[in-house]
Formats: structure tokens, sequence, C-alpha cells
């Protein structure tokens, strides 16, 4: 497989649980970004990594937020305490060197819902 | 003001016609302009980068005005399968590219 991989597609949780997705890039980009879009709106950033190093965190990324990418390889969000304001779209990009070059390669991405 | 602006639409179209959507960004220093489309319920996926010249692929052109801070894409003799959300992308700052809310465009028979 030559994409960018998510997993879960779906996930339906219950407020107060945590949850956590995982993305798999391709597997010679360097460089992964982690997106979140609710229904109507473009894509919003939240976090990026270049390698291993998490090197831009959006505003829109609360304390309940936390990503990784332990080995330069694929990355983990987790979202502690979910709300129901964190229902949306999650999606997973990677790019290889300079994405503002050559834009980004997306994942499926994970649908969150939360009840 | 948001850093990227588009008109949500939707844009009803007849097969074989022209349509044309323009974007407004925020920051004069942007460099890196693109168009992605998105299909209902899918992740977005690379249209076309847009080249300060101007450039064309296919039925599809996009043009950049840097002093007015726009860029547009044109789409000729429009297919059903135009159908979907076109979102402009810039990079405004950093390494990651801002994304517009996206206009929709729907191609009718």
């Amino acid at each position: 497989d030559t994409g960018v991989s998510q997993d879960p597609r779906h996930k339906i949780t219950k407020r107060g649980q945590n949850v956590t997705f995982r993305c798999d890039p391709i597997s010679e980009h360097n460089r992964l970004y982690w997106y979140r879009q609710t229904l109507g709106q473009g894509p919003e950033f939240l976090t990026y990594f270049q390698n291993e190093a998490q090197l831009e965190k959006s505003r829109l990324l609360s304390d309940r937020f936390s990503a990784e990418r332990p080995k330069g390889s694929f990355s983990t969000l987790e979202i502690q305490r979910t709300e129901q304001g964190d229902s949306a779209m999650y999606l997973c990009a990677s790019s290889l060197g300079s994405s503002e070059i050559y834009g980004y390669t997306f994942g499926s991405g994970t649908r969150l819902t939360v009840v | 003001r948001k850093e990227v602006e588009q008109d949500p639409g939707p844009f009803n179209v007849p097969e074989g016609a022209t349509v044309a959507f323009n974007c407004t960004y925020s920051n004069s220093a942007s460099q890196s302009f693109f168009w992605y489309r998105q299909d209902c319920r899918k992740e977005p996926k690379l249209l076309m980068s847009v080249y300060s010249s101007g450039n064309e692929d296919g039925r599809f052109t996009a043009q950049l005005n840097r002093a007015s801070q726009y860029i547009s894409l044109l789409i000729r003799d429009s297919k059903l399968s135009d159908s979907a959300t076109y979102l402009c992308v810039v990079n405004v700052a950093g390494n990651m590219l801002t994304f517009g809310g996206g206009t929709r465009l729907m191609v009718k028979p």
C-alpha cells in the first residue's frame, strides 16, 4: 500500500472517554500533519511533525489533545475526555520535503462521533 | 478576516458550462498555492498547483493575482463528475498549508 493509511475509519465514543487514532504515512515521507474537518468547513491544521519532532501545534490543539510520532514513522493522535464538539473528521497527511512546493497526500480520515 | 476565503456556493451549472471560482488570501508573503478537490465524505485530493504565470491542466486553468491576493480556478466544459467541493489552499506561514472553506460545485445534466 503506497498511500496514507488511517485507522480506524469510524469511531463512536461516549462523552468523557479517551480515543486514539493512528496514521501511517507514505513510507518515504518525512513530514506528517494532522487536520480536523467539520461538516461544511475546510480542514483546520492541528499539528505537524518532521520525522519524530513535533514542530508546530495549533491553538486548536487543547490540553486534551496529544500527538506523537515516536520513531518518525507512524503517528498517533489521542483525545482525552472527549466532548461533543470533538466530533469531526480527523485527517492525516504526509509530504516528502517541502509541502509548500508539492502539497500533501491525505489519508481517508477517521470520522469521530461523540455521543 | 479569515486567512483563506472562498464563496461556499453551491454553484449549480449545466453540463458543458464554464465555471470559475475565486479565492482570496490574507498574507501577501504567501508563496505556494493549490486547488484541492474533495468528494462527499472523502479526503481532499490535490487537483493542481497554481503557478505565478498561470497554468492549465486539460479543462482546468488556475491563475494567481498577487497584487489583489486572489487565485482562481476555471473549469471548462463541465462534466457531471466535476461535482465536488473545491478547496483553495495557501501556504500562509510556516511549513503547513491553510485551507479555505471550500466551494461546492453541482453539475446538472
